[in-house]
């Protein structure tokens, strides 16, 4: 499982604090997403970047802005985070853009993010 | 909009017995649908997708799913657990005309397999 890999793997903030997430695929795919995981809720979709522009963008609160430089390199910059950001956070790239919907996504192991 | 529904929170089955993970999902095209299992501590994985072709699909690890458009639904099968399937289950769904890149994931299903 070493496709696509996550750093840090687990990390604690303050509300205050400025960090990042990074995500690097070895697969040579094209499209790259975020996933926010938390418990007891769906997958929600964050961010998708496919030929690294962003088609993707959920609703998501302005203190999470992603960075994707190339196509092997995914960042999601956090910013004057909430405790209910705690979550974990997935990464995940597939073969695949503009039409083509058909491939299946590989995931990173997460990053387990707690903000106190 | 796309949805899926996984209507079990939670299926236990004990080893050695068939076991069945529900899923039905909403498109307005056509549903290109996945199912993805997640161990503790461990993103993803893939399991099995229908695309086009026979109802039936075959994946990893002895899972299989039948597609039942009528239905609605895309539930996951295997004929015999395995104290190791214990994880949970995500079933995901994506509409074929939408030119975007997202898929709807649903809820999970936490799947116990007892010895």
């Amino acid at each position: 499982e070493t496709g696509v890999t996550q750093t840090p793997r687990h990390l604690v903030m303050g509300m205050t604090n400025k960090k990042s997430l990074k995500c690097e695929q070895h697969l040579g795919h094209n499209a790259m997403y975020w996933y926010k995981q938390s418990a007891k809720k769906p997958l929600e979709l964050m961010f998708v970047y496919s030929l690294e522009e962003r088609v993707e963008n959920n609703s998501v609160p302005s203190r999470f802005s992603p960075e994707c430089p190339n196509s092997s390199h995914l960042f999601l910059h956090l910013h004057t985070l909430q405790p209910e950001d705690s979550a974990l956070y997935l990464c995940a790239s597939s073969q695949g853009a503009g039409t083509s919907g058909t491939q299946k996504q590989f995931f990173g192991p997460g990053t387990r993010l707690t903000v106190l | 909009a796309q949805s899926v529904a996984q209507p079990e929170d939670q299926v236990n089955v004990a080893e050695g017995n068939p076991l069945t993970v529900k899923c039905t999902y909403s498109v307005s095209g056509n549903p290109y649908l996945f199912w993805y299992v997640q161990y503790p501590n461990r993103g993803l994985q893939f399991l099995l997708k229908y695309i086009t072709g026979d109802n039936l699909v075959k994946g990893s690890y002895g899972f299989e799913a039948e597609f039942n458009k009528s239905q609605t639904s895309f539930h996951l099968k295997k004929p015999s657990a395995l104290v190791s399937d214990s994880a949970l289950y995500f079933c995901a769904v994506r509409d074929a005309g939408d030119y975007g890149q997202n898929f709807v994931f649903g809820p999970g299903t936490r799947l116990s397999v007892l010895p």
